[in-house]
């Protein structure tokens, strides 16, 4: 089974400022790579798919990138709305679609 | 508007059975392969299930719920199930319902299980 990390664990960051998150796989997954958010009392919410694809209705504030064992999320100009958890879920070897351990984005 | 709306978690005792919906609403239900995952508390998301598009006749387990949990459709009622036996402490959790698989295009909001005496 794939294993899939992520850091940091908690990113501080203030209103206005990008965040960079960091996802890593065991062995390869190639860009079968999907970021979601989840926020407190909300639906988890699809993000990016295919590495670096944006989901239906996700802004351009969202990019990912990488490919292999090596994934990125950048969160441009954080709003209030953004301060969320944030997780990778690799799907090339499928089943299961591992998921990481998650990074909080918190306001600093 | 596209939805998903998960129902039938509870309090319910070790080795007792429940039953999750889920419900859509504004999908096409039938052409869409479904999932569910769970968040156990302060722990982050494990996949549990998936069920194929149609009839449904591919599913797909996670280890840990293998032999105790069933995830099957009801196209008729745009009605996802997941039927929980024997369950374990290690069960709670919140259940969320997804569509498609392995990607999660669309969740619910989750339903509570817990399992305890």
């Amino acid at each position: 089974e794939i294993v899939m990390t992520q850091s940091p664990a908690t990113l501080s960051v203030s209103p206005g400022e990008r965040a960079t998150l960091s996802c890593r796989a065991s062995q390869s997954v190639g860009s079968n790579l999907a970021w979601y958010q989840l926020r407190p009392g909300q639906a988890p919410r699809l993000l990016i798919y295919g590495a670096s694809t944006r989901a239906t209705g996700i802004p351009a504030k969202f990019s990912g990138s990488g490919s292999g064992t090596e994934f990125t999320l950048t969160i441009s100009s954080l709003q209030s709305g953004d301060f969320a958890v944030y997780y990778c879920q690799q799907y090339n070897n499928w089943p299961p679609g591992t998921f990481g351990p998650g990074t909080k984005v918190e306001v600093k | 508007e596209e939805q998903l709306l998960e129902s039938g978690g509870g309090l319910v005792q070790p080795g007792g059975s429940l039953r999750l919906s889920c419900a859509a609403s504004g999908i096409s239900f039938s052409r869409h392969a479904m999932s569910w995952v769970r968040q156990a508390p302060g722990k982050g998301l494990e996949w549990v299930s998936a069920i194929s598009d149609g009839s449904g006749d591919s599913t797909y387990y996670a280890d840990s719920v293998r032999g105790r949990f069933t995830i099957s459709r009801d196209n008729s009622k745009d009605t996802l199930y997941l039927q929980m036996n024997s369950l374990r402490a290690e069960d709670t959790a919140i259940y969320y319902c997804g569509r498609d698989s392995p990607i999660l295009v669309l969740w619910g909001q989750g339903t509570l299980v817990t399992v305890s005496s």
